[in-house]
């Protein structure tokens, strides 16, 4: 069973915030949220991680609820460049990266 | 660039070829993994080194080498492989095996056809 639930693909404008929703109602107290990203034709990129605070790095923002059953990854201000298939993986003591089909992002120009 | 470099970028063999994937990192990391992704599918983790010793072997046919000589190179050796392994090959690094503190580094992967 996925551990997490991603819609399978987003559009968003170019220049415009856009918010990827990501569920994962069993998440124990130990797992914590990471995000990665895969441009066409690369291999994934790290975006950003977290366990319970909200998280703010150059790249993105990771919204975390207060339950943990959800989380959101926020790009402020999209760019062609963010079109890309974005992972939520959740991940929890010596468990290793697991890959979903993760979300597709679209930015329109 | 993430630091992170593979060679080849495109592979086409034959079912009855041996080939091998390269994999060198640049960023002073000690862990070193292998992945495939396939088409439609997700990432698969293959293999993970930890200070060049094998750390985890996801169930991988024997017809999958790997090899890891020190921490900076990687290798996967190929032989005898099917269609069916046609994929991207992608090779990744970090610092060490703690998920929750490092990020994984990945190069833009070996594109594999076997005919």
């Amino acid at each position: 069973d996925a551990k997490t639930t991603q819609p399978n693909s987003m559009e968003s404008n170019e220049e415009e915030p856009v918010h990827l929703p990501c569920n994962h109602s069993t998440i124990s107290g130990t797992d914590y949220i990471h995000w990665y990203r895969q441009l066409p034709s690369q291999g994934p990129e790290y975006v950003i991680h977290g366990l319970t605070s909200n998280v703010n790095n150059r790249m993105a923002s990771l919204a975390i609820a207060e339950d943990r059953k959800s989380s959101t990854l926020i790009l402020h201000r999209a760019t062609l460049r963010d079109a890309a298939v974005y992972y939520c993986i959740l991940q929890g003591g010596s468990e290793k990266l697991v890959f979903g089909k993760g979300t597709k992002l679209t930015v329109n120009p | 660039e993430t630091g992170v470099t593979q060679t080849p970028r495109h592979l086409v063999m034959g079912m009855t070829n041996k080939k091998s994937l390269k994999c060198e990192q640049h960023l002073g990391h000690n862990a070193m993994y292998w992945y495939k992704q396939s088409a439609k599918k997700p990432l698969e983790l293959m293999f993970v080194y930890n200070f060049k010793e094998q750390t985890e072997n996801n169930s991988v046919p024997s017809r999958f080498s790997p090899e890891c000589p020190n921490s900076s190179h990687l290798f996967l050796h190929l032989h005898t492989l099917q269609p069916e392994d046609s994929a991207l090959y992608l090779c990744a690094s970090s610092q060490d095996l703690r998920e929750d503190l490092w990020p994984q580094y990945f190069g833009p992967g070996t594109r594999l056809l076997v005919l």
